[in-house]
């Protein structure tokens, strides 16, 4: 049973606009989140994460919004550049657990010029 | 500055054949852990360790195995590769008690023959 699902494998935009990418949760034990981004041939790179005390966390042009009643979570991409061209992975972990975290399975954005 | 290290990068094995792959870090974190990456599954956990000579089962730990004998080194061994088993291994380490992040390695590319 996948707990942290991505339902989305690609997503494009243009360059400039906003970009969206979603994820969902189903154990109400999670409560802090990170998104990673990973460009092919490396590993994945931590870009921003939120604890379930918050609503919203913002880092320049990257922000997390998270709604846990509807145990849902968005990365929005604020203007995308060609650069943010990667596949965006969403993460999940229970505090005062294991400290792991689990994966979803990725979503793939593509940046058009 | 601190790093994480995977080698070899690329490795061709045969079925049947012990393959290890080493994990090196910098970090001085007392976590590390185990993934492999395959198409449509995203990233699952394989091993992780909060400490020398502590290890747990991940997800996805059948015909896997880790010694950890110190704190910069979890090893990854194949006891008997697979077909199943080719595939993106990334290493990662976080610092107990202070963050959920993870800091991952570039990535070991295994293929089995």
């Amino acid at each position: 049973d996948q707990q942290v699902k991505q339902n989305s494998p690609s997503l494009s935009v243009q360059e400039g606009r906003i970009s969206i990418l979603n994820c969902d949760y189903t154990n109400s034990m999670f409560d802090y989140f990170l998104w990673y981004k990973k460009y092919p041939a490396e590993g994945p790179t931590f870009l921003i994460s939120i604890s379930s005390i918050k609503d919203k966390n913002e880092d320049g042009r990257f922000t997390v919004f998270l709604n846990k009643s509807a145990k849902h979570l968005s990365l929005h991409i604020v203007p995308s550049q060609p650069g943010d061209s990667a596949v965006y992975f969403c993460a999940a972990s229970a505090q005062g657990g294991s400290e792991k975290l689990v994966f979803g399975k990725g979503t793939k954005l593509t940046v058009n010029p | 500055d601190a790093e994480i290290t995977q080698s070899p990068r690329h490795k061709i094995t045969e079925t049947g054949r012990q393959v290890t792959l080493a994990c090196h870090q910098t970090w001085n974190h007392n976590n590390m852990f185990w993934y492999r990456q395959d198409l449509g599954h995203g990233l699952r956990l394989i091993h992780y360790s909060y400490g020398v000579q502590d290890t747990n089962k991940g997800e996805v730990s059948d015909g896997y195995s880790v010694s950890r004998s110190n704190t910069e080194d979890l090893p990854l061994t194949l006891e008997s590769a697979a077909s199943s088993q080719t595939s993106v291994y990334f290493c990662a380490s976080s610092d107990p008690g202070t963050s959920y992040e993870q800091y991952f390695g570039p990535g070991t590319r295994l293929t089995v023959t």
